[in-house]
């Protein structure tokens, strides 16, 4: 049984450019959460998505999208990419059941480093 | 204002040595509490979760304790091994279904 999924694993882009990454969940988990977790810090929140749909959502501005699949599969976008978006992506996922999570599981992150 | 504070922010042991590390919250109300472990460019691997009314929790060397009247989490590991050096990552979440994390213990285990 696959755990959380993530590619690319690492990125190198330039500032200004766009970039995609990509979460698959963890079998039988039907809602993903986007991190950003910059080098010596604690992961901070983007937006978690739920039945395809962004249930919520951090501090962090609308050059930050993303998407959710019928598949429960997700995509983070970011525009306009600056200096400063040079951190660790990580996708979260888990089962809703109500206002519950169940079975939090984190994949192994995407390094992206803006240059 | 929910809040998550670990400490120490950084430890250094002998192998083989115990240590155990600091989770204070704010958070309310209180869903349960997590410690992750995170290598280094590595997604953070759960480790324990507890409820309200769980006070001690075990995964192998990991013993995690709650005591959610003063608000506070140890995570206790016994006997390091140099595989232990990472940082651990204590996750505070609300019933509002909200995640509070805690910047995180660094941990080096040295020979």
């Amino acid at each position: 049984d696959a755990g959380v999924t993530q590619s690319p694993t690492h990125l190198i882009k330039t500032r200004g450019q766009q970039v995609t990454l990509r979460c698959s969940p963890k079998s039988g988990h039907d809602t993903v959460s986007w991190y950003q977790q910059a080098l010596g810090q604690g992961p901070q929140f983007i937006f978690q998505y739920y039945e395809e749909e962004e249930r919520q959502r951090g501090n962090f501005p609308d050059r930050f999208s993303g998407h959710q699949f019928p598949n429960y599969s997700s995509e983070l976008n970011v525009n306009a990419l600056l200096l400063g978006d040079s951190a660790l992506y990580l996708c979260a996922s888990s089962l809703t059941l109500g206002q519950l999570h169940y079975g939090y599981t984190f994949g192994s992150g995407t390094r992206l480093t803006v240059v | 204002k929910n809040q998550v504070e670990q400490s120490p922010q950084s430890l250094i042991i002998l192998e083989g040595k115990n240590c155990t590390l600091q989770c204070n919250y704010t958070v309310s109300p209180f869903s349960n509490l997590r410690w992750y472990k995170q290598d280094t460019g590595r997604g953070p691997v759960s480790l324990t979760i507890m409820t309200f009314s769980e006070n001690t929790k075990s995964n192998g060397r990991y013993t995690a304790t709650l005591d959610a009247d003063t608000k506070q989490s140890s995570l206790h590991i016994t006997a390091s091994q140099l595989s232990d050096s990472a940082s651990y990552i204590c996750v505070v979440s609300s019933t509002g279904n909200q995640f509070y994390f805690g910047t995180g213990t660094s941990l080096t285990v040295i020979p």
